[in-house]
């Protein structure tokens, strides 16, 4: 069955630096999300794409955040200057035209020092 | 603003003992009520999908209910591996999914 799957599964990072988090989303879906998980805390929603492009974030979605959909696979979530406060799981998901069903991949843990 | 309420927090039952979680919810124009299962340091895993008042979705020992302001997820005569967090999200007319802090349910052998 296919699924969503993300890569690394864990990451540790320095405050103030630069990661990417990468995903690869159900070969025939369309709709690719973005969503965080602070430990013991509610999944949050940060950023939704389609066609190329941003189609809803959130206000946690800001400046410091960006996605691309770099070639017909891949859907990367940069952060470009790590908090400590950016810590948490990160989830992508994705979804078929049509259908609301979100699927969701493992995860990222990220962890900044 | 969309708003999701899950109870209880954490719920131990003895395997075979039924019971059921509850979600509230506010959320202007329900496009889908979804429930997921998610296991320790995991991705959540997708259960069902509830339209409307009055549609029930069942899968094995797990039975999904839906009213105007709140869903259940029923289970009936849990075992062991049915442990984990039960999390209720909903959507409205954008895209994102609202979800609660989740049911910690626990069932014990």
């Amino acid at each position: 069955e296919p699924e969503v799957t993300q890569t690394p599964s864990h990451q540790v990072t320095q405050m103030g630096q630069e990661v990417i988090l990468r995903c690869v989303p159900i070969s025939n879906h369309l709709y690719f999300y973005w969503y965080r998980q602070i430990l013991g805390q509610k999944v949050e929603f940060l950023v939704s794409f389609y066609n190329n492009e941003i189609s809803e974030k959130s206000e946690i979605f800001d400046d410091q955040f960006s996605v691309e959909r770099p070639d017909g696979s891949n859907f990367t979530l940069k952060i470009r200057s790590t908090k400590l406060e950016d810590s948490a799981m990160y989830f992508c998901a994705s979804n078929k035209q049509g259908h609301n069903e979100q699927f969701f991949g493992p995860g990222t843990r990220l962890t900044v020092l | 603003e969309d708003q999701v309420t899950q109870s209880p927090e954490a719920l131990r039952l003895q395997e075979g003992e039924s019971s059921s979680l509850n979600c509230s919810y506010t959320v202007s124009g329900l496009r889908g009520l979804f429930w997921y299962r998610q296991d320790p340091g995991k991705g959540p895993e997708f259960l069902f999908t509830l339209y409307s008042a009055g549609e029930e979705k069942e899968k094995e020992r797990l039975k999904a209910t839906l009213t105007k302001k709140e869903s259940f997820l029923h289970i009936t005569a849990p075992k062991p591996e049915d442990s984990a967090t039960y999390l209720c999200a909903v959507r409205n007319s954008g895209s994102r999914l609202t979800f609660g802090e989740g049911t910690q349910l626990t069932v014990n052998p």
